[in-house]
């Protein structure tokens, strides 16, 4: 299985910077790469997919890029409600497997 | 936009069977693609499986030999069950939907609780 590799684990940051998180596979998944915003007591909500396309309702702060095996998204600058665990996830092949997560925390 | 809405006991008993339906919205059972996804307390979320529109399935290699995931076309809901089941099988379960067969996970449902201990 592919595994995710995220990093920082945890990225402290103050409201209005621009946070950069990594992901990287441990073998090429393509463009399938997806990035996922958790906020604690919700579901994930799908951010970015096909490793640089925004999901519908997403804001234009949320950017995303890479291929193969190194993915990066980036948050231009963070609101209140940004600070939340981000995961990264590949749908290139079976079995699907996500990072372990980035917490962005003030 | 699919709405999802997981339901089912929030305890289970040691080597019992953890059963969860979930109820969409907003679209047929007969179109898009439906998965179970789980999150253990404190970790990442962990992929369990797809059901295709046509009923065909793909498991996670790891649960394989203790999940079933099946469709009700009538009710427009589609089912998790997981066999033989121990304290690690605690998590949120989720399910979720896909617009094309190898896609990302688009819509969630809320979660649903799942505890295992006698």
């Amino acid at each position: 299985e592919i595994v995710m590799t995220q990093s920082p684990a945890t990225l402290s940051v103050s409201p209005g910077d621009r946070a950069t998180l990594s992901c990287r596979a441990s073998q090429s998944v393509s463009s399938n790469l997806a990035w996922y915003q958790q906020r604690p007591g919700q579901a994930p909500r799908l951010l970015i997919y096909g490793a640089s396309t925004r999901a519908t309702g997403i804001p234009a702060r949320f950017s995303g890029s890479g291929s193969g095996t190194e993915f990066i998204i980036t948050i231009s600058s963070l609101q209140s409600e940004d600070f939340a665990v981000y995961y990264c996830q590949q749908y290139n092949n079976w079995p699907r497997t996500f990072g372990q997560g980035t917490k962005v925390e003030i | 936009q699919v709405q999802l809405q997981e339901s089912g006991p929030g305890l289970v008993k040691p080597s019992e069977t953890l059963s969860l339906t979930c109820a969409v919205s907003g679209a047929s059972i007969n179109s898009y693609f439906w998965i179970w996804i789980r999150q253990p307390p404190g970790k990442g979320p962990e992929w369990i499986g797809n059901i295709f529109y046509n009923g065909r399935t793909k498991y996670n290699p790891s649960l394989q030999s203790r999940v079933t995931m099946s469709l009700d076309p009538s009710s427009n809901h589609f089912s998790l069950h997981l066999r033989s089941v121990t304290a690690a099988d605690t998590a949120v379960y989720y399910c979720a939907s896909s617009t094309w067969e190898d896609g990302p996970f688009g819509d969630w449902g809320q979660g649903s609780l799942v505890i295992v201990s006698s």
